[in-house]
């Protein structure tokens, strides 16, 4: 079955360490995006992909980090810049960029980050 | 630039009631309109969408939700929820151009909890 795999599923770090977040998708998707969730706050959106090789800032860039070398694969490095870690981050993909609009994403299981 | 709200955070139910999750909107562009449901510590699945035609859109386990132009919103239904309804569920929105195209804005997010 094709779907988007975020590992590891729980994830914990000190204060102050670099943490990357694995995101693969095998739906042979050209676009990807990664959004974190906080409790009463929705989904805002970090940085996206439209095809490989490029990527763009969201609204929440500042802290993190990402890349696109392959089609299959998006990681996310949340840096000791940012303040305030600890979240719950989903990685999503769509067909393409502007089939985003008809058909929407489709999102992995998320990673919870807990930095103590 | 678009915005979604959802009016309500948390909506408490009793099994086999009726329930609504109100979402509006605003945009300078058109948009595409989407409702997702998350469960617990998963990413979010794909409820249903309505890109035109019908303003009533049906999706999936027996939920519908109407588009309303004029008040700019697209409420969410069910005639008779289920324990296993109990999840939080997002309105979103794709708009058909301008700096958000190919990306879409959630709302907060509306936490169904329904009761035996």
């Amino acid at each position: 079955d094709g779907g988007i795999t975020q590992s590891p599923k729980y994830l914990f770090r000190k204060e102050g360490q670099n943490v990357t977040l694995s995101c693969e998708q095998n739906l042979n998707h050209d676009a990807m995006y990664w959004y974190r969730q906080d409790p009463g706050q929705g989904l805002r959106l970090i940085y996206y992909s439209q095809i490989v090789n490029d990527f763009q800032k969201g609204d929440i860039a500042e802290g993190y980090s990402v890349s696109r070398e392959k089609k299959e694969s998006f990681p996310l490095t949340v840096t000791s810049a940012q303040k305030n870690p600890t979240a719950f981050y989903l990685c999503a993909s769509s067909i393409g960029f502007e089939s985003t609009v008809i058909y929407g994403y489709t999102f992995g299981s998320g990673t919870r980050l807990t930095v103590v | 630039a678009q915005s979604v709200t959802q009016l309500d955070s948390q909506v408490p139910v009793f099994e086999e009631a009726p329930v609504e999750l109100r979402c509006n909107y605003s945009s300078s562009v058109s948009v595409y309109l989407f409702w997702y449901v998350q469960y617990p510590n998963q990413g979010l699945q794909l409820l249903l969408k309505y890109l035109s035609g019908s303003t009533l859109v049906k999706g999936i386990n027996g939920f519908e939700a109407e588009f309303n132009k004029s008040q700019t919103s697209f409420h969410l239904r069910k005639p008779s929820v289920h324990i296993s309804d109990t999840a939080e569920y997002f309105c979103a929105v794709s708009p058909l151009g301008g700096t958000s195209y190919g990306k879409l804005t959630f709302g907060q997010g509306t936490i169904l909890t329904v009761h035996p």
